[in-house]
């Protein structure tokens, strides 16, 4: 049972454009909600988290969205640059220094 | 920001024989650290959980005979895969869990296994 589902599987945008990738859960215990960005041969990077009280977080270019009663959460990357390709995967926790429950991940590519 | 290495990043071993892969936490205590496996374009599997003096916890299906995991002190966990096979070669990478803070999860460069 895939307890944290990620969609799209890979996705093209060009520069300048905001990819969302979104991320749904089932176990309503989960309450940490990271991001990572991982590029190929590397490990993961934290990017950003984000726990159920608040709706949105930014840092950056990067913005969490968070929709408790949907069990849903995604991620925008504004103003994409090809820098940004890679691959990301949403994560969750009931805490957040509990082993973390992965989605499958999408894979970004932004041209130029 | 927070920092975990992992040594080596990269490994080639004979069938049969046996591999120590080093995690540190470089600027922060980590009571706890995980070990995950990665496949080509797949994601994150969680091997196990490494608690710092006491033993690991595995996830099901791991041999913990064949994945020894030691977490000796808040810095250091190693995991060693005894008689390694070719089915055995992956990418193996780990985190730890930063005692500040929200206990956010930082992950380490990750050691390429290849078992011939």
């Amino acid at each position: 049972q895939q307890q944290v589902k990620q969609s799209p599987q890979s996705l093209i945008v060009q520069k300048g454009g905001i990819p969302i990738i979104n991320c749904a859960y089932e176990n309503t215990a989960f309450d940490y909600f990271p991001w990572y960005q991982q590029f190929p041969g590397k490990g993961p990077a934290l990017l950003i988290a984000i726990r159920p009280d608040v709706s949105e977080k930014k840092e950056g270019r990067f913005t969490i969205s968070f929709n408790k009663s949907a069990k849903q959460f995604s991620l925008h990357i504004m103003d994409s640059q090809p820098g940004d390709s890679a691959t990301y995967f949403c994560a969750a926790s009931h805490q957040a220094g509990t082993a973390l429950i992965f989605g499958k991940g999408t894979t970004l590519s932004v041209s130029s | 920001g927070a920092v975990v290495s992992q040594h080596p990043s990269w490994v080639i071993c004979k069938s049969g024989t046996s591999v120590k892969i080093e995690c540190r936490s470089l600027d922060f205590q980590a009571t706890t650290m995980f070990w995950y496996r990665q496949f080509p374009k797949q994601s994150l599997m969680l091997m196990a959980t490494s608690n710092e003096g006491s033993k690991a916890t595995y996830e099901q299906g791991v041999e913990k005979d064949k994945f020894l995991i030691n977490h000796a002190s808040l810095t250091l966990s190693t995991l060693t895969v005894t008689s390694a096979h070719p089915e055995d070669s992956s990418f193996y990478i780990c985190s730890a869990r930063d005692l500040a803070g929200w206990g956010e999860q930082f992950f380490g460069p990750g050691t390429r296994l290849t078992v011939l």
